[in-house]
């Protein structure tokens, strides 16, 4: 049974406007979230972290927003570039220590 | 500086054939992990290792073997390769343990066994 869920296997989005790429997860011991975010060919690359102190943090045009009481994160991107268009994972740790538990991923295409 | 480098980039194998993926890294990294990418599925951990000479199981380590004999380098064998081995395997180095968010990854080895 998977931890970590991305019910949306794909995303599409005009460019300029906003992306909402979501991730659940079931394992209330989750206590650090992060985003990696994949071009084809190539390894993930780390894009934005959240701590399960905070409930937002913010990084130029990605923000993250955790609700901790929902056991829902989600990565937000604006405005959204056609270099944006990539596979993003969503990943969990519970404890520190532990290893990280990583979702199957959204496809996000941003549309010139 | 290469970074995560893995090869090869692409291997077909035979049922029962084995092989070995190689992973290198040249950031002094203490801690290398092996991650394997299905279809609908995220990363699962195989082995890691957290120091030269050390390896460790992590999610779904059966029928692999890693072995880790330069803090550079961390292989991944497979003896008997099966049909449910058809992957793709990535490689990732981080300077800090398991739980660190700074694990730069390598490019990935697509294997598909027949």
């Amino acid at each position: 049974d998977q931890q970590v869920k991305q019910n949306s296997p794909s995303l599409s989005v005009q460019e300029g406007r906003i992306s909402i790429l979501n991730c659940d997860y079931t394992n209330s011991m989750f206590d650090y979230f992060l985003w990696y975010k994949k071009y084809p060919a190539e390894g993930p690359t780390f894009l934005i972290s959240i701590s399960s102190i905070k409930d937002k943090n913010e990084d130029g045009r990605f923000t993250v927003f955790l609700n901790k009481s929902a056991k829902h994160l989600s990565l937000h991107i604006v405005p959204s570039q056609p270099g944006d268009s990539a596979v993003y994972f969503c990943a969990a740790r519970a404890n520190y220590g532990q290893n990280f538990v990583f979702g199957p991923g959204t496809r996000l295409s941003v549309l010139p | 500086n290469a970074g995560v480098t893995q090869t090869p980039k692409f291997r077909v194998l035979k049922t029962g054939q084995s092989m070995t993926l190689l992973c290198a890294q040249d950031m002094n990294h203490e801690y290398m992990y092996w991650y394997r990418q299905d279809p609908g599925m995220g990363l699962r951990l195989i082995h890691y290792s957290v120091g030269e000479g050390t390896t460790a199981k992590g999610e779904v380590p059966d029928g692999y073997n890693v072995s880790r004999l330069k803090k550079q380098n961390f292989l991944l064998g497979l003896e008997s390769a099966a049909p449910s081995q058809t992957s793709v395997y990535f490689c990732a180095s981080s300077l800090l343990g398991p739980s660190s968010y700074e694990q730069y990854f390598g490019p990935g080895t697509r294997l598909t066994v027949t």
